[in-house]
């Protein structure tokens, strides 16, 4: 069974403090990961994807992965009122690289 | 910005109804899926379809769920007899390709079904 592990929050940061949020996934097989944003209500969005180990920086946005941690973590710089929403970790696996995701991490960010 | 359509945003059944969701992915995009999300819990893989065949399926995915691909453009989702716990979000996603760097899901807007 694979398995991708978030802490579900919540995490509350203030406007302009870095928010971290962590990821671990069981599968090691597992080929690219993902970060998504999802609000209330609404579907997914992506906002990172990773492949290998080390950073991805995009924006105020970095990604880190660890394959042999199994660690994925997603950091938002300068975090704004407007990155409050829930984040979805997932790993890609298998032939048609279907998705398994966490239970999302939710981020309040205070002003 | 391509987008996937997803139609309609919000349908009720009575119990032991069929329904068919409806998709339109992106058009140069290859790779065609469905996931659910019970509110309050994670985003589940259903089943995903390319070049006009499923290529692989959860365990969610039983004999009441069939997908097609009836044309070009749109892409199905069809439960044959609604239970109460087939209520959920729907969501469609399609993918350029597998091998293609920094491809990502995108997922549609969702279908909201209640089944009463």
């Amino acid at each position: 069974q694979k398995e991708v592990e978030q802490n579900s929050g919540p995490l509350s940061v203030p406007e302009g403090a870095i928010a971290s949020l962590n990821c671990t996934y069981s599968d090691r097989v597992s080929q690219s990961f993902f970060w998504y944003r999802q609000y209330s209500g609404k579907s997914p969005e992506l906002i990172m994807s990773i492949y290998s180990n080390g950073d991805k920086e995009d924006g105020r946005f970095t990604a880190q992965l660890n394959k042999a941690s199994q660690y994925v973590s997603l950091l938002i710089r300068d975090s704004q009122p407007s990155d409050s929403a829930t984040y979805l970790c997932a790993v890609s696996s298998g032939s048609a690289r279907q998705l398994t995701f966490g239970s999302g991490t939710q981020l309040t960010v205070l002003p | 910005e391509p987008e996937v359509t997803q139609t309609p945003s919000h349908q009720v059944t009575q119990m032991g109804q069929e329904v068919i969701l409806r998709c339109v992915p992106i058009s140069n995009h290859l790779y065609f899926y469905w996931y659910r999300q019970i509110l309050g819990q994670k985003v589940e893989f259903l089943v995903s379809f390319y070049n006009n065949e499923i290529s692989e399926k959860s365990e969610i995915f039983d004999d009441q769920f069939s997908v097609e691909r009836p044309d070009g453009s749109n892409f199905t989702l069809k439960i044959r007899s609604t239970k109460l716990e087939d209520s959920a979000m729907y969501f469609c996603a399609s993918s350029e390709g597998l091998g293609v760097p920094g491809y990502g899901y995108t997922f549609g807007s969702g279908t909201r079904l209640t089944v009463v």
